[in-house]
């Protein structure tokens, strides 16, 4: 079964830098794309960027562009975002998703980033 | 750029229907997906390319769509689904997501 394991909650202070990996397993990794999409608390979805897993090539949001990194590991089968420059506003839980035919089928469990000083 | 509007919060009663929509600039050819998302859970796929179910999604669930609307319906509401319930296009390379709905079965 398609399962999509994200490493575990990071504290970090302002100015910092994280990277969330988000392994897959259950299907071969190079034939699908994965995204990445932020949660603030109590807030909406907010998509990230994707990469294609099998190229390399990837999307990001205006939003985000130059503060966000995406790359993969075929190797490994996982997919890594990190994210630059953080401040309090970045708390929140980022999520990968495989995508399907534009639509994302099967999701990560989250990965909580909490910014503090 | 397209942007998706969703109402905030929808409330219908346990048994009726609960319809959510999602506002859109000319969908056109745009596949509309719907998302499930429950308290503390990453979001679970219940509709694609507007009106598709995944497996093991109840048929409940339907979603339709026009020129500058998808809905998604929710027949026989149960307590079990109240949720955050999103849409979800690509454009132009970008994926969008709605502000998201709350439903509350009162």
């Amino acid at each position: 079964q398609v399962q999509l394991v994200q490493s575990g909650a990071e504290v970090k202070k302002p100015g910092a830098s994280v990277k969330v990996s988000c392994k897959a397993s259950g299907y071969t990794f190079t034939r699908y794309a994965l995204h990445w999409v932020r949660q603030a608390p109590g807030q909406g979805l907010e998509w990230m960027g994707w990469v294609n897993a099998g190229t390399g090539y990837t999307k990001y949001s205006q939003k985000f562009q130059g503060r966000v990194t995406i790359t993969r590991d075929t190797s490994a089968s996982t997919a890594y975002m990190e994210l630059s420059s953080l401040t309090a506003e970045d708390t929140a839980m980022f999520y990968c998703a495989r995508e399907s035919f534009s639509r994302n089928d099967h999701w990560g469990q989250g990965t909580l980033v909490t910014v503090s000083s | 750029s397209h942007v998706l509007t969703q109402p905030p919060s929808v409330s219908v009663a346990p048994g009726q229907t609960a319809r959510i929509t999602c506002g859109g600039n000319n969908f056109g050819s745009k596949s509309v997906h719907w998302y499930q998302q429950k308290p503390g859970q990453a979001p679970v796929l219940v509709v694609y390319d507007d009106s598709d179910r995944p497996s093991g999604i109840p048929e409940r669930f339907s979603g339709s769509k026009s020129e500058n609307t998808a809905t998604l319906t929710i027949s026989r509401v149960e307590a079990g689904d109240e949720a955050d319930y999103y849409c979800q296009v690509w454009d132009s390379d970008h994926v969008l997501f709605g502000g998201g709905t709350k439903l509350t079965a009162l």
